[in-house]
Parts: structure tokens; sequence; C-alpha cells
């Protein structure tokens, strides 16, 4: 079955330094997602990404956020100088259309971010 | 956005069946009604979902109040991997963002 990947499982970053996450979605999917968990706490909308644009974002995703897609296959989250409140898991997730009716979303396992 | 309420909390025996409610008493007229859970360490999972009629799929079933003011995910069997925090979430039928709203979700727990 396929599945949305996400590399890597773990990082360990310092306070400041800048953080890329990976993701490769399911590869006929169009419309692309990123969520957070900070622990113990509820998974939290940041962005979605449709036709290489961002098509809504959260209060959450601000200037030190961005995603890309670089190379058709890949969509990847970077944050420019990361906080101590940047620690938390975070979710890719792809889906084929947008719409309410059919459009389920497919998580990853997620990476998580540790800075320390 | 519409809200939902869920207990936080349920427990069940292995092999028994599950209802896990879902409140939601705010919904609008063309708001579909999404399940999802998220078992230990890993992403959320589509479960299942639905607009007015009572729906089945391999996973489970939901079953929808006549006013949509609440709903049921039932599963028919549990397994020890199907403990998991069930989140139950409403989309607006004219969204177009694809964007899920979760909330506090209930953790099911089943014992062997």
């Amino acid at each position: 079955e396929p599945e949305v990947t996400q590399t890597p499982s773990h990082q360990v970053t310092q306070m400041g330094q800048e953080v890329i996450l990976h993701c490769v979605p399911i590869s006929n999917h169009l419309y692309f997602y990123w969520y957070r968990q900070i622990l113990g706490q509820k998974v939290e909308f940041l962005v979605s990404f449709y036709n290489n644009e961002i098509s809504e974002k959260s209060e959450i995703f601000d200037d030190q956020f961005s995603v890309e897609r670089p190379d058709g296959s890949n969509f990847t989250l970077k944050i420019r100088s990361t906080k101590l409140e940047d620690s938390a898991m975070y979710f890719c997730a792809s889906s084929e259309v947008r719409t309410t009716n059919t459009g389920e979303l497919f998580f990853g396992e997620g990476s998580r971010l540790t800075v320390l | 956005d519409a809200k939902t309420t869920q207990p936080n909390s349920m427990e069940s025996n292995e092999e028994e069946p599950v209802h896990l409610p879902c409140n939601h008493s705010t919904i609008s007229g063309t708001d579909y009604i999404h399940w999802y859970r998220q078992l230990p360490s890993q992403g959320p999972e589509y479960v299942i979902h639905g607009l007015t009629s009572n729906v089945n799929n391999r996973m489970a079933s939901l079953a929808i109040a006549e006013d949509r003011k609440s709903s049921t995910l039932i599963l028919h069997r549990a397994t020890l991997r199907d403990a998991a925090v069930y989140y139950c979430i409403l989309r607006p039928g004219s969204s177009n963002t694809g964007k899920l709203i979760f909330g506090q979700g209930t953790t099911l727990q089943v014992k062997p």
C-alpha cells in the first residue's frame, strides 16, 4: 500500500539552527500538508500546499517556517531559526483530492524534532 | 469551525464491540463527520467519514443521529491493535483547504 515517508525520524538541533524536514508524499497526490504535535498536546495544522503554492496556513506558521516542493516528489518544511518551543513531532500528509467527500489525508509516521 | 465533544477515555475488552461517541451540536448542514485515529508513536490514520447516512467500511461503522448532532464510531470486535486516540472531526462541505482540526480525542484502551 502506498505511504507517505518522512525523514529524518528524529533530529536533534541547537536553538537558532536551521532545520529541514523531508517528506515524500504518495505519488499521485496533489495536496500536501504539514501538521505538528507537541508532546502530550493536540495535533495542529500548520500549512497546506497545492500547485506549488501555499493554500492555507495557521498562525503557528510564521516567517520562520517555509515549505517547498523542490523536485516534484519531495515536500520539505524548513524552520529557519529553531526555538525551544519548536520541539515537536512534525507530520507530513497528502491527499488525492481536496474535497471533503473523498479527500482523506494520508499521514506519515512523523519526524521528531528536539531543540536544545 | 464547528466543535466536537468526545469523552477523554474509554476502555474495552478484546473481541468486544466498542462504541465511541461524539457530540457535535453546532454542526452545519454541509459539514461532513470524519474519524481519524492515532496509534501510539504514529501519525493519524483515516478511519471513516459520513454526511447523513450510516457508513460501513473494513475498519469500522459510523452511525449518525437523525438530527446529525451526534455520531458514534463502532468497532465491531476490538483488538489490542485498536488501542489508540480516536478523533471525531467536522469538515465543512464547502472547504477547499483539506485542513483538519483535531481535538483531544478519546483514548481507547483495549484489555486482553
